[in-house]
């Protein structure tokens, strides 16, 4: 067990519809990352969070959307949903923002869109 | 564009055997690569590889990066069954804020 959590576990919803996924950090880190795994596309980093700003961000569609609360629980969010959006969703923690830092990470969210 | 290739997609050997993954990247701004050991869940940290040359070992696995030849290898030695997962590299890029390109992984089994 990392220490990451994500709910739901699993997601089953239609096309167009909108999703939010959640993250709980790892007490005391505050960077948060966000990754997709599909089958044909392996793992894909999203978005990076530290201390409540963007700090990076990756291969993220303009439907989705992020953000880290002052909590430091993260929110995923997905609009207008296809098909193709149907994955594996991973948050990560570290405890810093640069790559020195391990990240950890959660047991993943199953999006699957109808 | 940022790729990252690992080799071979898929392995299968016997317990106890030896074995050496690889992953090559052709990326801008390198800062380090890291490999990640992906069971059925989520991908749990290796290693971290940040200067040329220098093994990181842990137990019966160890890597090492060539910031020349732009690779690193992962090697397992004395495999055990539980090893059987798949073993993702990355590379972690300065682009004025850090960004991961993962390869696509290689699928390892180790059969009994």
């Amino acid at each position: 067990d990392s220490g990451v959590t994500q709910t739901p576990k699993h997601l089953i919803t239609a096309t167009g519809q909108r999703v939010t996924l959640r993250c709980s950090p790892r007490s005391g880190d505050l960077s948060v990352y966000w990754y997709q795994q599909s089958l044909d596309q392996g793992l894909q980093f999203l978005i990076q969070y530290y201390n409540g700003e963007e700090r990076a961000k990756g291969n993220i569609l303009e439907r989705f959307s992020a953000q880290q609360f002052p909590d430091l629980h993260s929110e995923l969010n997905l609009s207008s949903l296809e098909l193709g959006d149907s994955a594996l969703y991973f948050c990560a923690s570290s405890l810093g923002q640069g790559s020195s830092y391990e990240q950890y990470f959660g047991p993943g969210t199953r999006l699957t869109v109808t | 564009e940022d790729k990252v290739v690992q080799s071979p997609l898929s392995l299968v050997v016997h317990e106890g055997d030896t074995v050496t993954l690889n992953c090559s990247y052709e990326v801008t701004n390198f800062r380090s690569l890291l490999w990640y050991k992906q069971e059925k869940k989520a991908p749990t940290f290796l290693f971290m590889l940040t200067s040329s040359g220098i093994e990181k070992k842990s137990g019966r696995l160890s890597s090492i990066l060539d910031k020349k030849e732009l690779f690193s290898i992962l090697n397992i030695t004395a495999t055990q069954t539980g090893d059987s997962a798949v073993y993702l590299c990355a590379v972690v890029l300065i682009q004025g804020a850090q960004k991961l390109v993962f390869g696509q992984g290689t699928r390892l089994t180790i059969n009994p």
